[in-house]
């Protein structure tokens, strides 16, 4: 079956512009998780939304980055005034629950990532 | 944020031989998870660990869960071309009996096997 899709695989942009990165979950899945990897990295986490829900937006660095999920299905990360620091992958997972019995994982999948470069 | 602290950074080897990397830890963490990620994609589960001092096999890899939940390896034997890739270790932690969906992720360790 599909996996989690990311759009754009590419994207450029120039610094003090706005991007928006679009996730597609498996179907099904009621946890979708954002994560950023920069260059040599692991990835890290930014938020984590059960349904519509944001469950835990710990993750991210500052007010330029918000994340919504209006409908429980597709997520988009929304990125205001970039910097050049902002530039990463930005990976998306999904799982069929957010949270999971104890010993037991229920197991994240992660879509491609988007290349996000800012000049 | 805060990575786990994995070793080593990167392996260069031959086919056919075994590899052994790790993970630590400051803190304690209730699930142990090892990815592999390959050039241009997600990172893919290979190993998930859920008890302290659990070992789990999935054909060639072994990983162990740490007695102090602050640890764990990933073993893979007689290593082929196809195992090349960044492999990852991440933890996910547990709070008054619920599961935090965050996992937390290792700096990664490249593998390089020359046929």
């Amino acid at each position: 079956g599909a996996g989690v899709s990311q759009t754009p695989s590419n994207k450029v942009t120039e610094k003090g512009k706005y991007v928006e990165l679009r996730c597609d979950p498996i179907s099904g899945h009621t946890a979708l998780y954002w994560y950023r990897q920069s260059l040599g990295q692991g990835p890290e986490f930014l938020i984590y939304f059960q349904g519509t829900g944001a469950a835990d937006d710990s993750g991210l660095p500052n007010d330029r980055f918000f994340a919504v999920r209006p409908e429980g299905s597709v997520s988009t990360l929304k990125i205001q005034r970039t910097e050049r620091g902002d530039s990463a992958v930005y990976l998306c997972a999904s799982s069929s629950l957010g949270t999971g019995t104890n010993g037991s994982y229920n197991e994240q999948f992660f879509g491609p990532g988007t290349r996000l470069t800012v000049l | 944020g805060q990575q786990l602290n994995q070793s080593p950074q990167s392996m260069f080897i031959q086919e056919g031989e075994d590899v052994s990397m790790n993970c630590t830890s400051s803190s304690i963490f209730n699930t142990w998870l090892w990815y592999k990620q390959d050039p241009g994609e997600g990172p893919v589960l290979l190993i998930a660990l859920y008890k302290a001092g659990e070992l789990t096999s999935n054909g060639r890899l072994t990983a162990q869960f740490g007695i102090t939940r602050k640890d764990s390896f990933l073993n893979i034997s007689a290593s082929i071309p196809s195992d090349v890739g960044i492999y990852f270790c991440a933890g996910q932690k547990n709070a008054g009996g619920t599961s935090y969906g965050k996992l937390t992720f290792g700096q990664g360790t490249i593998l390089t096997v020359h046929p």
